[in-house]
């Protein structure tokens, strides 16, 4: 069985500084890795993924993820925060036919 | 392109009706759609995965007979909550797949805020 593990409910960042979202990831098999954002009351947009070869991976808004096996992580990354990147955000792993979400991390970025 | 609507966006219900939330993908042909609950400040919960044309696949924990599904075409499928009681009250987001593509190439709805009072 596959299941994401985002440490970190809450990440308060200023305005131009780093992002960092954790993700560790469990899975018997090669996974499929994701990064959703999700704004209020909307649904999830799909930032990037990985599925195979290159292991850093770049997706939209300035976000880039690295697939570490050795780690079993997936953290996403953000050279410099700005305001509308305050969101919601959900790591998730394809398993068999479904995709499992983590519990998600509330991003907070202050002026 | 991959665009997911869901209508309608907020409903708010009395205890006991029911109420029935659209799933439609506008620009594609979705042979599988799913339903996911999610409750406030918590992450998507599966509910049921929907193939066209035959019955739903329903979670552990799911009540089949409270939460309806029919993907009776291949760009519609509707979840209807019978019977809703307040602690139905949830955002449901669906998500497609384009035709035959894999799993995890899921497109999401925007969702749809249901509330029973």
């Amino acid at each position: 069985a596959q299941s994401v593990t985002q440490l970190g409910s809450h990440v308060s960042v200023s305005e131009g500084a780093l992002v960092l979202l954790r993700c560790n990831y469990s899975s018997s098999v090669p996974p499929y890795l994701f990064w959703y954002v999700q704004y209020p009351n909307q649904g999830l947009q799909l930032l990037l993924k990985y599925t195979t070869g290159a292991t850093l991976v770049k997706g939209i808004n300035g976000f880039e993820a690295e697939f570490k096996k050795s780690e079993t992580s997936f953290h996403l990354t953000k050279p410099s925060a700005h305001m509308s990147d305050a969101a919601e955000y959900f790591c998730a792993v394809s398993g068999f036919q479904k995709l499992v979400f983590g519990t998600g991390t509330r991003l907070l970025v202050s002026p | 392109g991959a665009v997911v609507s869901q209508h309608p966006s907020w409903v708010i219900c009395k205890s006991g009706t029911s109420v029935k939330i659209e799933c439609r993908s506008l620009d594609f042909q979705a042979t599988t759609m799913f339903w996911y609950r999610q409750f406030p400040k918590q992450s998507l919960m599966l509910m049921a995965t929907s193939n066209e044309g035959s019955k739903a696949t329903y979670e552990q924990g799911v009540e089949k007979d409270k939460f309806l599904i029919n993907h009776a075409s291949l760009t519609l499928s509707t979840l209807t909550v019978t019977s809703a009681h307040p602690e139905d009250s949830s955002f449901y987001i669906c998500s497609a797949i384009p035709g035959r593509r894999a799993p995890y190439e899921q497109y999401f709805g925007p969702g749809t805020r249901l509330t029973v009072t």
